[in-house]
């Protein structure tokens, strides 16, 4: 079984540029999260889908940042304009549901360099 | 803020017990204990979770005082490939629609090196 795909896994830009990030969740898993993880800190929710909805998103700093998941399947993260201050590894996980004790399954992430 | 006090590192002999202690003081009756690890350059892995009984699986065993204000993750037998850093989260479960309700709220974590 195929895990959480993400792309791209490295991404450099200068500041004030956008980046997107891709996730595909496994199959079947209708919730998904982004998270956001700095250097020497544990990863800290952005955004949670279930299914198409963002159900919480209290975190995610909408200023600069968007999330979509159309269609309830893969999503989208993006950051316009990005700063300094973003560079950190964005990672992408999925559960069947957010109730019960569905685990989370993470991606590998993407490192993202803002210079 | 995350609920749980972990120690900022560890070390272990290959082979060995590895012992990863969580403090959880203010732990309510519906939450959970969930242990998480992040091999390096590697998104998080579940590993285990508990409410009050001991649990054991294929991966580790987790064991929760009476009083439900510390536990420990236990690898019998660590391996090199077992050093990552280990988050100690507790939880509640639920949490379906809106809101913030059982999220997972990672600390820093113990990075565990397992040496030769």
């Amino acid at each position: 079984e195929a895990g959480v795909v993400q792309s791209p896994r490295y991404k450099i830009i200068e500041k004030k540029q956008p980046v997107a990030f891709w996730c595909n969740p496994i199959s079947g898993h209708n919730t998904l999260y982004w998270y956001r993880q700095n250097l020497g800190q544990g990863p800290e929710l952005l955004i949670r889908y279930e299914n198409e909805e963002a159900v919480d998103d209290s975190q995610l700093p909408k200023d600069r940042f968007s999330a979509e998941r159309l269609k309830g399947v893969d999503s989208t993260l993006k950051i316009q304009p990005a700063e300094l201050g973003d560079s950190a590894v964005y990672l992408c996980a999925s559960s069947l549901r957010q109730g019960n004790y569905n685990e989370q399954f993470f991606g590998p992430g993407t490192r993202l360099t803002v210079l | 803020d995350a609920k749980t006090t972990q120690p900022t590192s560890m070390d272990c002999a290959e082979g060995r017990a590895a012992n990863l202690p969580c403090n959880h003081s203010t732990i309510s009756g519906n939450e959970y204990v969930y242990w998480y690890r992040q091999i390096h350059s590697q998104g998080p892995q579940y590993i285990i979770h508990g409410l009050k009984n001991n649990e054991t699986n294929e991966m580790a065993s987790l064991i929760i005082t009476e009083d439900r204000k510390s536990s420990t993750l236990i690898l019998p037998h660590a391996t090199l490939r077992d050093t990552a850093v280990y988050y100690c989260i507790v939880r509640v479960l639920g949490g379906r629609g809106g809101g913030s309700q059982g999220n997972l709220i990672f600390g820093k974590g113990t990075k565990l090196s397992v040496k030769p």
